[in-house]
């Protein structure tokens, strides 16, 4: 069945240092990506979005990289700050279809 | 900013009674959904509503109802609570009649059943 998962559901980085976290979907006709970022007692918050016409994407600090072939997403902050300590997970949509699977998240440490 | 707010943080209920969950957007969205989270499964759509009066069943519907009179109110009904219903529940919206948009989340209202 269709599924987004996560590599890791754990993740522990130096402040200061880049994190890299790693989303697989099963879905290849999914065309819309999301990555949203959950702090404890909150609800999810929009990070940053892809579609599927492009492989990279870049905001404030994040960037998100959609591979296609392997159908791979990750999003990587730079930087990393207290502050980005989260759960971390991804999403994804058909823009034909009327569903957004979610992944189950990646649980983000930051070191000081 | 777009504003989801959600009528309860915490909520401790007995087996057997009914409760209400409810949420409020101020961003005149026409989509609104009802997620419960549970650790290692994500979010899991129970119910949505993509205009007033309207309701679709999403993945996990039995043992819940919903209501939408207004625009911008979602209100997510357990009619007998059972202890497998504890969980975190999240209201989201979204502004077009599609999935693929972005979802504004609430902060969500963690729930007990006893």
């Amino acid at each position: 069945g269709e599924s987004v998962g996560l590599h890791l559901p754990t993740l522990s980085v130096q402040e200061g240092d880049n994190s890299i976290i790693n989303c697989a979907y099963s879905n290849s006709a999914s065309d819309y990506f999301i990555w949203y970022k959950q702090e404890s007692g909150k609800g999810p918050q929009f990070i940053i979005d892809i579609r599927s016409n492009m492989d990279k994407r870049q905001g404030q600090r994040v960037t998100v990289l959609l591979n296609k072939t392997v159908k791979h997403l990750s999003l990587q902050i730079a930087a990393t700050q207290p502050g980005d300590s989260a759960v971390y997970f991804c999403a994804e949509a058909n823009t034909g279809g009327f569903k957004t699977i979610f992944g189950a998240g990646t649980r983000l440490f930051v070191k000081a | 900013d777009v504003k989801v707010t959600q009528s309860s943080r915490y909520l401790v209920k007995r087996t057997g009674e009914k409760v209400f969950l409810e949420c409020v957007q101020d961003m005149d969205h026409e989509n609104m959904f009802w997620y419960r989270q549970d650790p290692g499964l994500g979010l899991r759509l129970i119910y949505f509503s993509y205009d007033v009066k309207m309701k679709e069943k999403g993945d996990i519907p039995e043992g819940y109802s919903v209501s939408r009179e207004k625009k911008e109110r979602f209100s997510l009904i357990l009619e007998s609570a059972s202890t497998n219903q504890t969980s975190m529940y999240l209201c989201a919206s979204s502004v077009e009649k599609g999935f693929w948009e972005t979802q504004y989340f609430g902060p969500g209202t963690r729930l007990l059943v006893l």
